[in-house]
């Protein structure tokens, strides 16, 4: 298994700009998390589902953040307009049950950097 | 609140000596703790887990972990650590739900820096 799989690994982008950030979680896996990674804040949940359907957004932190997950292989999350202060590593994560019975699986981030 | 904490930035330990890395936490009902590594440039990777049953957990790459309930603690151990072990590690602790939902919440992460 190529594990989870985020694309693209580096985004800078102007303030302003849409911005799309993807994932394809494990083949199997039934919970997929969004995580947003910053010195000043550490590790955030943004989002997470359960079998494709949004469970808990609390941690997204305004409108211009939305998530999706039209089916079990694949996920964006998408920020429109940007600003600077979204610039973090943004961390998908799967698992196979919630809480991760066997643990959650990491993809490896999108450095996004807003300018 | 339910919450976990990561009292330490950084540890610093030279190789082959011992290493704890500390970790409290705050949660209503029984805790279901874990323990993550993340290298540079990487995700994390679940290192072990700590649900029901002995209170000394094994995990991966040699590391274990000792669950103390009265001390509300999940220290992370080492008895003798590699270079390679140098990374940033976070504790985590599951919230809300029943017994397969809910959410994990991670701690600030702590800097191994090991020595030769």
């Amino acid at each position: 298994d190529a594990g989870v799989i985020q694309s693209p690994r580096h985004e800078v982008t102007e303030m302003g700009q849409e911005v799309t950030l993807r994932c394809k979680p494990i083949s199997g896996h039934d919970y997929l998390f969004w995580y947003r990674q910053t010195m000043m804040r550490g590790l955030e949940l943004l989002i997470y589902f359960n079998n494709n359907v949004p469970i808990d957004d609390s941690g997204m932190p305004e409108d211009r953040f939305s998530a999706k997950m039209p089916n079990a292989s694949f996920s964006t999350l998408k920020i429109q307009p940007s600003e600077p202060r979204d610039s973090a590593v943004y961390f998908c994560a799967s698992s196979l049950r919630g809480w991760g019975n066997y643990g959650y699986t990491f993809g490896s981030g999108t450095r996004l950097t807003v300018v | 609140a339910q919450s976990v904490a990561q009292p330490e930035d950084q540890v610093n330990v030279a190789e082959g000596n011992p290493l704890t890395v500390k970790c409290t936490y705050s949660v209503s009902g029984n805790p279901y703790l874990f323990w993550y590594v993340q290298y540079p440039n990487r995700g994390l990777q679940f290192l072990l887990k700590y649900i029901t049953g002995d209170n000394l957990v094994k995990g991966s790459y040699g590391f274990e972990a000792e669950f103390n309930k009265s001390q509300t603690s999940f220290h992370l151990k080492k008895p003798s650590a590699l270079v390679s072990d140098s990374a940033l590690y976070f504790c985590a602790v599951r919230v809300g739900g029943s017994s397969n939902t809910g959410k994990l919440i991670f701690g600030q992460g702590t800097t191994l820096q090991v020595k030769p």
